[in-house]
Order: structure tokens, then sequence, then C-alpha cells
């Protein structure tokens, strides 16, 4: 139980263009989905949190405008990177917390976008 | 203060051994401590977690330490096996908005 999907798990853009990262809690309610964002041999950085039905709550430093999050219902929450850059490119993670009140998150796979 | 200081940075041990992983926080306000086992290119997996009310828990070969007064816990992986070879992270969370705080990250080698 507690699996969280990811897509793509891999994606390739050009600069300018707009990636869309999906995730998904496959068999829970996630009240909660974070995002969160992670160099080469680093820590992961949180980037925001998604609520369900409202705006998401961006981290200090996160451009919201550039990295705009959608959570539409209690299993998808979505990542856009718009006008993607190279330094944007990077492992994007996320993970969902089970509606309920518990405080374990459960993490997906993680998306590589490369941007060139 | 919202950190977790985690050590060490790399950690080499021989198949069959005892790895030691620490971790110190200084929010009083947190109250559940999970770590999480993250292999390359993939999303981090959780392992184990505990809260304050407990000083040990115990999973298979792992066992978390919990030292309240201290503000510092630890993750023991015992018989040490050539898969658990992985970055380890300790986490702190507390209060209403769920938010983990991670430490840096403990690099695991088990030499066969």
């Amino acid at each position: 139980g507690a699996v969280v999907s990811q897509h793509p798990s891999r994606v390739i853009c050009k600069s300018g263009t707009s990636v869309k990262i999906e995730c998904r809690s496959l068999d829970f309610q996630a009240t909660t989905m974070f995002w969160y964002r992670q160099f080469p041999k680093k820590s992961l950085m949180l980037m925001a949190t998604s609520n369900e039905g409202s705006k998401a709550t961006y981290e200090q430093g996160v451009e919201k405008d550039k990295f705009l999050i959608n959570h539409a219902s209690l299993t998808l929450s979505t990542l856009t990177v718009t006008s993607a850059h190279p330094e944007d490119s990077s492992f994007y993670i996320c993970s969902a917390r089970l509606a309920g009140g518990a405080d374990t998150q459960y993490f997906g796979p993680g998306t590589r976008l490369t941007v060139l | 203060q919202q950190q977790v200081k985690q050590s060490p940075q790399s950690l080499i041990v021989q198949k069959g051994g005892i790895s030691i992983i620490n971790c110190a926080y200084e929010n009083t306000a947190f109250d559940y401590f999970p770590w999480y086992q993250q292999f390359p290119g993939k999303g981090p997996a959780l392992l184990i977690a505990i809260r304050p009310d407990v000083s040990e828990k115990k999973e298979g070969r792992f066992t978390i330490s919990f030292n309240k007064s201290a503000k510092q816990f630890s993750l023991h992986i015992m018989d040490s096996q050539p898969g658990d070879s992985a970055t380890y992270f300790c986490a702190a969370t507390g209060g209403s908005n769920y938010k983990l705080t991670f430490g840096k990250g403990t690099l695991l080698t088990v030499n066969p």
C-alpha cells in the first residue's frame, strides 16, 4: 500500500518550453502533497506544499509563477515548470500525506528534468 | 530552529557489520522522526519512523534509538548487507503543516 507514482520519469525539453509533471497517489487519498527538488548528492529541498482544492504554499525563494502547482483531486497533483531554462534541470520528487492527519509522507520515484 | 544535523556524511562498513547514523535536532515541536533510504535515481523510501514517546523502535535489521532529552536520534542497521548501500536521510516534523525537515544525508557503502 501507499504507492505514489510520477509521470514522466524522465523528460528532456528545449529551453523556453513548459513541462508538466504528474504525481498520483495510487491506493490512498492524499490531502496534502509536497514537491521537492534534489540536486546531485544533496538533500531534498522543499519547493511547495499542495493541498487539495486550494492554492499551493511556496517556500521562500521558489518562484510561484515559474513552478505552477495544481492539486485538483485527492489523488493527483501536477507541477508545471514554465519557460524552462537549463538551470531548472534537476530531479523533482513529490510526496503524499495520507488523508486523516497522519504524519507519514510517501515519496514518488522522481522525475529527471533536463532542459537543453 | 528548523535544522536537523546528520552525521556522518559518508560511512563504509563491512558486510555483516553494524551501520550507525546519527541525527540531532533543535526544534522541540518536532514529534515525528522518519528515516528514508534512497537509491541513485530513485525517490526516497520510508524505512522506519519513531515518535518521542518511545526510546527505541525495531523493524527487522533496522532500529531507531531516540533520546528526547538530548534531542538526538539514530539509525542502526544490523548485519549490514551490500544491498543496503544507499543514501540515508533522517527527517523530522511537527505541527500542523506536516513539512519534513531533512538531514543532509549519509552515503552508506557496505563492502562485500
